[in-house]
């Protein structure tokens, strides 16, 4: 599986827009990004994934580099509750379809 | 939107007994769902991967004599930690998907302590 590079952590403040990073070199043609954030003591949490295009959905956006090497994902106006940990994880497009994930980045929001 | 349900969300164990966690898809069938593994601090750690009919592919280092995985019906998936020990201690998580073009969905997680 291929893998991310991801900043062990992040700080923002309340109400500003935050951009988490992720570096995905060795990403092939068929891998999808995906994005998940867990809170503490609960499951992960699915926010948004993405072949080749920008995503939008109400929770992020996702911008995706035009060579897929690197990809972001777009808080556009954090609150407390989206203090977590971020897992930025490449999927398969093939047979295997299981997430693999790497240490994420843990975002804490200042009031 | 998909919902797995994960059952119990805590339990506490002596050494040696076994222990059964449960996976639910609630509103959707689930082919195949996935069991992972969690220590405090750090990753999810993928354990196997449970198909529906046909036995559990397990990963690297999981022993499948001790993580037990049943999938007998499109709705649920079992894990069964066998004999229990204190290192078992740990945050189990399942996990399906809807189906393609979704993400995947988790359940809320069982903590586990053997004590």
């Amino acid at each position: 599986d291929a893998k991310t590079t991801q900043p062990n952590s992040m700080e923002s403040n309340e109400e500003e827009p935050v951009h988490l990073p992720c570096n995905h070199s060795t990403i092939s043609g068929t891998d999808y990004i995906h994005w998940y954030r867990q809170l503490p003591s609960q499951g992960p949490e699915y926010v948004i994934h993405g072949l080749t295009s920008n995503v939008n959905n109400r929770m992020a956006s996702l911008a995706i580099a035009e060579d897929r090497k690197s990809s972001t994902l777009i808080l556009h106006r954090a609150t407390l509750r989206d203090a977590a940990v971020y897992y930025c994880i490449l999927r398969s497009g093939g047979a295997t379809n299981k997430l693999i994930f790497g240490t994420g980045t843990l975002l804490a929001v200042q009031p | 939107g998909a919902v797995v349900s994960q059952h119990p969300s805590r339990v506490i164990c002596k050494s040696g007994t076994s222990v059964k966690i449960e996976c639910r898809s609630l509103d959707f069938q689930a082919t195949t769902m996935f069991w992972y593994r969690q220590f405090p601090k750090k990753s999810l750690m993928l354990m196997a991967t449970s198909n529906e009919g046909s036995k559990a592919t397990y990963e690297q280092g999981v022993e499948k004599d001790k993580f037990l995985i049943n999938h007998a019906s499109l709705t649920l998936s079992t894990l069964t930690v066998t004999s229990a020990h204190p290192e078992d201690s740990s945050f189990y998580i399942c996990s399906a998907r809807l189906g393609q073009g979704y993400g995947y969905t988790f359940g809320s997680g069982t903590r586990l302590t053997v004590v």
